[in-house]
């Protein structure tokens, strides 16, 4: 199957500074990514999608400030965490997928841990 | 109405049992649909693929009934291997989101 690489696996911040993290197709070219959020034994909450070249659309509740998404090319996403908080600490894993394809499945990244000190 | 919903579960079965799952979608529109399968700390990986015909594989076997926009997943012969959470996914319309219902947990026991 397709292959989707997400780094940092893992990330411990101070509170109040920014993290990015990427998310690259490696085999496909990725018309759109979507964003997700995980607490602990929660599910998995969409945050935003973006599609190549235009602005991520946030869901409902999302500070699309404090979620900064660029999506400037076909293989590469990334979701900056700015200012982050102890709340913020999750584990955060994208999503890709290829509008040149009908009914894709998504191929997901491994996921960042992300922690907030 | 939330636009994903399952079985809250958790589902605990001993080894070699059938479990089955269930899982209604809200919108109308939608045209893709998936079981995925998350185990602990990882990533969400395809199950399979769900099919207006059904479709099995192997032990598991997915159907979806369009007008009454319900999912289903059947595990035969239940493994221990098989403990995880299971998630229903739905597009948000032709080409759209993919959203995920909450999750099932199972444990399979010995």
């Amino acid at each position: 199957g397709a292959v989707v690489s997400q780094h940092p696996s893992r990330v411990i911040c101070k509170s109040g500074t920014s993290v990015k993290i990427e998310c690259r197709s490696l085999d496909f070219q990725a018309t759109t990514m979507f964003w997700y959020r995980q607490f602990p034994k929660q599910s998995l909450m969409l945050m935003a999608t973006s599609n190549e070249g235009s602005k991520a659309t946030y869901e409902q509740g999302v500070e699309k400030d404090k979620f900064l998404i660029n999506h400037a090319s076909l293989t590469l996403s990334t979701l900056t965490v700015t200012s982050a908080h102890p709340e913020d600490s999750s584990f955060y894993i994208c999503s890709a997928t290829s509008s040149m394809v009908m009914n894709t499945e998504a191929f997901f990244g491994q996921g960042t841990r992300l922690t907030v000190v | 109405r939330k636009e994903v919903e399952q079985d809250p579960g958790p589902f605990n079965v001993p080894e070699g049992a059938t479990v089955a799952f269930n899982c209604t979608y809200s919108n109308s529109a939608s045209q893709s649909f998936f079981w995925y399968r998350q185990d602990c700390r990882k990533e969400p990986k395809l199950l399979m693929s769900v099919y207006s015909s059904g479709n099995e594989d192997g032990r598991f076997t997915a159907q979806l009934n369009r007008a009454s926009q319900y999912i289903s997943l059947l595990i035969r012969d239940s493994k221990l291997s098989d403990s995880a959470t299971y998630l229903c996914v739905v597009n948000r319309g032709s080409q759209g989101n993919l959203i995920f219902g909450k999750g099932t947990k199972l444990s399979v026991k010995p």
